[in-house]
């Protein structure tokens, strides 16, 4: 089974904190991205690496960055968290393939709140 | 016009009833279509995917996708309270374009 693991599952962070959360996949993909989810609003991809020190910005990027050193761990940094970016947060993976279709796998995901 | 469409429900029905989800989405270009079930508090797992048209079945759970229409439909047959979640449906063009598009997803209860 693949198993996309984010570190941290409930963060209380202050405002303006630099924020890092932390996912690792086990299953040799090539693509990871990062999600948020909110009520209403449903999954926005906030950046995706297809491969190591790749990266490319989702639909919304701004006030994040990424790092992704090694094939198995993909980082989301919050540079000055805000309010407005407390939120659920999922990492994922995928396989690029005819065959899969890019069928991506989630982690369990990240709470994290901005005080 | 949205991309994917997917009511946002929710849907209340009893145990052992049957469940239909479904997705409209006006790209003529996806190929691959998935559901996910998502639990209270947890990340979305994949529970099916489809490529074209055509009908999936596993277990209980049957996709049905009419690209002539722009369709996609996610049955399930005698359902459980445990079936009780958020279905999203997702769509891609494969190949090497890596993105889904999401449905926002429709929460289902199911009643004991």
């Amino acid at each position: 089974d693949v198993k996309v693991t984010q570190s941290s599952r409930y963060l209380v962070k202050r405002t303006g904190e630099k924020v890092f959360l932390e996912c690792v996949q086990d299953m040799d993909h090539e693509n990871m991205f990062w999600y948020r989810q909110d009520p209403g609003l449903g999954l926005r991809l906030i950046y995706f690496s297809y491969d190591v020190k790749m990266k490319e910005k989702g639909d919304i990027p701004e006030g994040y960055s990424v790092s992704r050193e090694k094939k198995e761990r993909f980082s989301l940094i919050l540079e000055s968290a805000s309010t407005n970016q407390t939120s659920m947060y999922l990492c994922a993976s995928s396989l690029i393939g005819r065959i899969s279709g890019n069928t991506i796998y989630f982690g369990e995901g990240s709470w994290l709140t901005v005080v | 016009q949205k991309e994917v469409e997917q009511d946002p429900g929710p849907l209340s029905v009893p145990e052992g009833a049957i469940v239909s989800l479904n997705c409209t989405y006006s790209n003529s270009a996806f190929q691959y279509f998935m559901w996910y079930r998502q639990y209270s508090r947890k990340g979305p797992e994949l529970l099916m995917y489809t490529y074209s048209s055509g009908n999936k079945e596993d277990g209980r759970f049957t996709a049905q996708v009419d690209k002539s229409s722009k369709y996609i439909s996610l049955f399930i047959r005698d359902s459980q309270p445990s079936d009780s979640a958020t279905y999203l449906c997702a769509m891609s063009r494969g190949g090497s374009n890596y993105k889904l598009t999401f449905g926002k997803g429709t929460l289902l209860t199911v009643n004991p």
